[in-house]
């Protein structure tokens, strides 16, 4: 079973351009959680996703930041006209559907590290 | 509100030596407790967990108790090895699924 897949691993853009990252949750995962982790600290939540809807975005910044996990395919987390200060590593995490519960482990992908010009 | 406060890094020891790494957490309600581990250019992995208090969580010779009376979740080994050398994240899960970290302890063993 494969785990948590996120690409790329790499991503560099120049100030003002589109960063799209994709992730692939486990199968048979169907809620999706994206995590920012910036230089010497933890990882901030930004948005938890399940299929077709946005359950809870109180960690994405207001603008330029958009997230989606469509019924089929990936989700995708896009930053639009990148600035130097989003230079991170996203975090993409996927766990099981059953149902609503605090001892729900997630699993974490790879990450993708943006480095913005 | 939820919120995980661990301890600074980083820590350095030489190896086989006594490890903690002291968390404490604030949450409403009854949340689950996590540590989890993080390599060099990987993501993050999980280590341990406690759903109630109480509750140990153990795994590759690491331990941490669930402590509800003082809102802790110290993670304890007894001897570290060069290859536990990592960053080590607390995490709290509270009934919204949503998971907060603390800022994570680097720590390195050495020979």
């Amino acid at each position: 079973n494969a785990g948590v897949m996120q690409n790329p691993r790499h991503l560099v853009r120049r100030r003002g351009q589109e960063a799209r990252l994709r992730c692939s949750p486990m199968k048979g995962h169907s809620h999706v959680y994206w995590y920012r982790q910036l230089p010497e600290e933890g990882l901030k939540f930004m948005v938890y996703l399940q299929k077709e809807n946005i359950i809870d975005e109180s960690g994405m910044p207001k603008e330029r930041f958009s997230a989606e996990f469509p019924k089929e395919g990936p989700s995708i987390l896009r930053i639009q006209q990148v600035v130097r200060g989003d230079s991170a590593a996203y975090f993409c995490a996927s766990s099981p559907n059953v149902g609503t519960g605090a001892s729900n482990e997630q699993f974490f992908g790879p990450g993708t590290r943006l480095t913005v010009l | 509100g939820n919120s995980v406060t661990q301890m600074e890094g980083p820590v350095t020891l030489s190896e086989e030596a006594f490890l903690t790494i002291n968390c404490t957490y604030t949450a409403t309600g009854y949340p689950s407790l996590f540590w989890y581990v993080q390599y060099p250019g990987e993501g993050l992995q999980l280590l341990l967990k406690a759903t109630k208090a109480d509750d140990k969580g153990s795994n590759k010779g690491f331990e941490a108790t669930y402590r509800k009376e003082t809102t802790s979740f110290h993670l304890e080994k007894g001897s570290v090895q060069v290859s536990d050398s990592a960053v080590y994240f607390c995490a709290l899960s509270g009934s919204g699924n949503q998971f907060y970290f603390g800022t994570g302890t680097s720590l390195t063993v050495i020979p």
